[in-house]
């Protein structure tokens, strides 16, 4: 079974709204990552979270990280129609020699 | 200027055929991926390259055949395909040191008649 898994499958929200994802997994990781998938391209690296960190920030996106609950989240602030996308959690599993377990994805829609 | 680029784009095939998808990474990385993503987006490693070797091999019918004729290249081989080979395929790569951050293609949707 896969590694990561997000929560909610979709969420709708409207422009200006935050939008909160959450990613749960189930072994140790290295890391832990997000990315962005737009309908019909390929995925685009959003930001990296450490194991031994808790929270990270790049420009409007927070994520946090709780290893004890094999858990972390996503937040987009200030949300826009252009982050309308999939968004997926990549675990980076202890001894697994440069393999990303890809959890199936949220589906965010941000309405104008 | 493109960093990973595959070809082609979107391939249509009858069942029983073989085809190839080239993946091209300009970013100078020393792995790269080749992974499917099935019409619910699921996305799952088939392989892995790191300068010319394959270091991951995941549960994958032995139809699939990568090759990496240089670090730069990795092509995806497929021989007598079937309907559940239609997916979109994405070639990826990542550089040592960088905590296994992917660069993704655009992906190439290949279509199974």
């Amino acid at each position: 079974s896969q590694q990561g898994e997000e929560d909610p499958q979709a969420l709708s929200i409207q422009e200006g709204e935050n939008a909160t994802m959450n990613c749960s997994y189930k072994t140790s990781i290295n890391n832990l990552q997000w990315y962005r998938q737009n309908s019909g391209r390929g995925l685009v690296h959003l930001i990296l979270i450490r194991s031994n960190e808790r929270e990270k920030h790049s420009g409007r996106l927070r994520v946090t990280l709780d290893t004890s609950k094999k858990s972390s989240s996503l937040l987009i602030t200030a949300s826009r129609a252009a982050d309308t996308a999939s968004y997926f959690c990549a675990t980076d599993v202890r001894g697994s020699n440069y393999k990303l377990t890809f959890g199936k994805g949220t589906l965010l829609t941000v309405n104008p | 200027d493109t960093a990973v680029s595959q070809t082609p784009k979107y391939l249509v095939t009858q069942m029983g055929n073989d085809k190839s998808i080239k993946c091209e990474q300009n970013l100078g990385h020393d792995t790269m991926y080749w992974y499917k993503q099935d019409s619910k987006k699921f996305l799952k490693i088939m392989f892995s390259y790191n300068n010319k070797e394959l270091i991951i091999n995941e549960t994958v019918p032995n139809r699939f055949s990568p090759k990496s004729p240089d670090k730069a290249h990795l092509n995806l081989h497929i021989n007598s395909l079937e309907l559940g080979d239609s997916a979109v395929y994405f070639c990826a790569s990542t550089p040592t040191g960088a905590l296994n951050t992917q660069y993704f293609g655009p992906g190439t949707r290949l279509t199974v008649l």
